[in-house]
């Protein structure tokens, strides 16, 4: 089952921080999260393999609450390259697959 | 830095033909897939490939769909006989291992069935 995204969408003025969220109604083994921009493929972003771990990258950083099933995605001081639909991606344990969430379509304007 | 790598970029079909999607994975990946995306909508898993087997399909991949690595290189996705609703962006990804491990995607061949 997809994971939900929230947000569905939001607009961000260019330094201010957003928080997407990931929720499965599966138990989850690991989370991974992309971004895709307009007419791009998705881009690998951060994955995160056991509950509680956090990790950044650049501005971006993203947790995970094994028990809840759930994961958020922080972007602080956002730029405009931000801008781009993020994914979340799920693995459950034991298959060659990643599940794709919902989607949030991020903006960031001047 | 390696990248996949899809061709064409673009296929326009007539409804009812064969089309074959062609994929070269970055070599030194083990694990392959097909995803598609449909105008801008969610990015659904088809299926995934491990040592010239499927290892897990989605119900969207029927009989209509075959994947094959018919060499050291590429790994192709055939739709038989397609139909207006597999319009579609469809993604080739390959990973180093089988779990954890980041999906890298190629650029998409966007297929157009009229």
């Amino acid at each position: 089952q997809q994971p939900v995204q929230s947000p569905q969408a939001v607009i961000l003025r260019e330094g201010e921080d957003a928080v997407i969220n990931c929720s499965s109604s599966k138990a989850l083994y690991s989370v991974h999260w992309y971004r895709q921009k307009h007419g791009e493929a998705p881009v690998f972003l951060m994955i995160l393999l056991k509950g509680g771990e956090q990790k950044g990258h650049e501005k971006i950083s993203a947790s995970f609450n094994e028990k809840k099933q759930q994961s958020s995605l922080y972007l602080t001081a956002s730029q405009l390259s931000y801008s781009g639909t993020y994914f979340c991606g799920t693995e459950s344990g034991g298959y060659q697959k990643v599940t794709f969430g919902t989607g949030t379509k991020l903006q960031v304007i001047p | 830095e390696p990248e996949v790598t899809q061709t064409p970029s673009h296929q326009v079909t007539q409804m009812g033909q064969e089309v074959i999607l062609r994929c070269v994975p970055i070599s030194n990946h083990l694990y392959f897939y097909w995803y598609r995306q449909i105008l801008g909508q969610k990015v659904e898993f088809l299926v995934s490939f491990y040592n010239n087997e499927i290892s897990e399909k989605s119900e969207i991949f029927d009989d209509q769909f075959s994947v094959e690595r018919p060499d050291g290189s590429n790994f192709t996705l055939k739709i038989r006989s397609t139909k207006l609703e597999d319009s579609a962006m469809y993604f080739c990804a390959s990973s180093v291992h089988r779990d954890n491990s980041p999906l890298h995607f190629g650029n998409g061949t966007r297929l157009t069935v009229t």
